[in-house]
């Protein structure tokens, strides 16, 4: 299986500030990457997929980078509404996997 | 409007079954793979199982196959998770989710949730 670690777990930034999550794939998953966001007690939202690319609908603040092995999420212009916990899921090969979760939260 | 609605959790002993339904709108459910994901409560997500558009490919996490078996009516435009033996560690919100290609691909869609509680 495809292990998936995410870092930090946790974060503390302020309104209008700049992030950078990673994500870190056990082995080489191509750009078979994505990034979701779940606010508390609501269902997942999809962000970004194929590690660059923006859901349809997403605000262009949210960016994904990387292939390969290593992956970042990055929040420009942080709001109330971002903060949140974020996951990195691989979609290369069965079972997919997720990260831990990030959980960003208002310093 | 792409719309998921989950039903069928509830309580349910150790060792007992349910059955989990997701009814779709919106589109055109035959041609999209379907997953099941999970959470924990207080955890993180859990890959738990997907079926292709057809239904003739289906795929499990290690910690349910043989216990759990993912299906789908494309007429009723409704996906299937029927789960047997269950154990505590089942307890989890359970999701589904739609895919954006016939066999697979990332989530692009998610419904609400349904809750699952095995407890005795």
């Amino acid at each position: 299986d495809i292990q998936m670690t995410q870092s930090p777990s946790s974060l503390s930034a302020s309104v209008g500030d700049r992030i950078n999550i990673t994500c870190r794939a056990s082995q080489g998953i191509s750009n078979y990457l994505a990034w979701f966001q779940q606010k508390p007690g609501k269902a997942p939202k999809s962000l970004i997929y194929a590690a660059s690319s923006l859901q349809s609908g997403v605000a262009s603040k949210f960016s994904g980078s990387g292939s390969g092995t290593d992956f970042t999420l990055t929040i420009s212009s942080l709001q109330p509404e971002d903060f949140a916990t974020y996951y990195c899921q691989q979609y290369n090969s069965y079972p997919i996997t997720f990260g831990q979760g990030t959980r960003l939260e208002i310093k | 409007e792409v719309q998921l609605v989950e039903s069928g959790g509830g309580l349910v002993r150790p060792g007992g079954s349910l059955r989990l339904s997701c009814a779709a709108s919106g589109f055109t459910f035959s041609i999209y793979a379907m997953s099941w994901v999970r959470q924990a409560p207080g955890k993180g997500l859990e890959w738990v199982s997907r079926i292709v558009g057809s239904g003739g490919n289906t795929y499990y996490a290690d910690s349910v196959k043989g216990r759990f078996t993912v299906s789908r009516d494309n007429s009723k435009n409704t996906l299937y998770l029927q789960m047997n033996s269950l154990r505590a560690e089942d307890t989890a919100i359970y999701y589904c989710a739609k895919q954006v290609k016939n066999t697979g691909g990332y989530d692009d869609y998610w419904g609400q949730g349904t809750r699952v509680t095995v407890s005795s």
